[in-house]
C-alpha cells in the first residue's frame, strides 16, 4: 500500500460549487498533515495545516480522521482561481525535512 | 523578502557533462531539501540536510550529490547526468520547529 494516496482526478467542478477530496495515509504514527497547492509548472505552496480538531480558513476546511487514516479538504463557493493541483503531505517522523511524504496530487479544474 | 532561489531555472545539457544547480535561502532555515517531480510520480526527495555539514539521502539519491558548507546554500550536483535525470527539480527549506516547506521556483532540466 502506498504511503500517501490521492485520487489524481481531474475533478471538473462548476464555479460556485463545493468540492471535497480526500487523502489516505498508511503510517498510523504520522503526526503532522498539510495541504499544499501547486499551480501548473510552479512551486508547491502551503495552503493549510490540518489539525486534529479540524480547521477552517475562509472557503477552505481541512479535517483529519485518525481512526480511518485520512485527511480531507473542502472548498466552498469555488473560484476559477482555485484551479490547481492539491498535494497532501504527511510527516511521519519527528518533524522537519526527513519525514515528509507527498501525495501525487489531485488536479482540480473549476469551470466557468 | 523571504525566499528560496534556484539557478538556473532552465537547463538543457548532454549526457555526462557535470552540472550544478544552486539553491539559496534567506530565512536562516536549518532544514533544506532537494526534490524531483515527474509526471505520475509526484514529488520525490533526493537529499536533505538538517544543518551545516549534515546531509542524508532521501528516496532517490542515485546519481546526485549535495553539500552544505553554509547554512543558506545547498547545491545539487550531477556528476554525470543521464537522460533519466530529465525532470523538474525543487529546492525547499524549513525550520525544525515549523513544518512548512518553502520551495524555490524550480529548475527544469533536460539531459539529451
Amino acid at each position: 500500500r502506498k504511503e500517501v494516496e490521492q485520487d489524481p482526478g481531474p475533478f471538473n467542478v462548476p464555479e460556485g460549487a463545493t468540492v471535497a477530496f480526500n487523502c489516505t495515509y498508511s503510517n498510523s504514527a504520522s503526526q503532522s498533515f498539510f495541504w499544499y497547492r501547486q499551480d501548473c509548472r510552479k512551486e508547491p505552496k502551503l495552503l493549510m495545516s490540518v489539525y486534529s480538531s479540524g480547521n477552517e480558513d475562509g472557503r477552505f476546511t481541512a479535517q483529519l480522521n485518525r481512526a480511518s487514516q485520512y485527511i480531507s479538504l473542502l472548498i466552498r463557493d469555488s473560484k476559477l482561481s482555485d484551479s490547481a493541483t492539491y498535494l497532501c503531505v504527511v510527516n511521519t517522523a519527528g518533524g522537519g525535512a526527513d519525514g515528509l511524504t507527498f501525495g501525487k496530487g489531485t488536479h482540480l479544474i473549476i469551470q466557468p | 523578502e523571504a525566499q528560496v532561489t534556484q539557478n538556473p531555472r532552465y537547463l538543457i545539457t548532454v549526457t555526462g557533462k557535470k552540472l550544478t544547480v544552486t539553491c539559496s535561502q534567506n530565512m536562516n532555515h536549518e532544514y533544506m531539501s532537494w526534490y524531483r517531480q515527474d509526471p505520475g510520480l509526484g514529488l520525490r526527495q533526493i537529499y536533505y540536510s538538517m544543518n551545516v555539514e549534515v546531509t542524508d539521502k532521501g528516496d532517490v539519491p542515485e546519481g546526485y550529490k549535495v553539500s552544505r558548507k553554509e547554512k543558506r546554500n545547498f547545491p545539487l550536483i550531477l556528476e554525470s547526468p543521464s537522460p533519466n535525470q530529465t525532470s523538474l527539480y525543487f529546492c525547499a527549506s524549513s525550520s525544525p520547529t515549523h513544518y512548512e516547506q518553502y520551495f524555490g521556483p524550480g529548475t527544469r532540466l533536460t539531459v539529451t
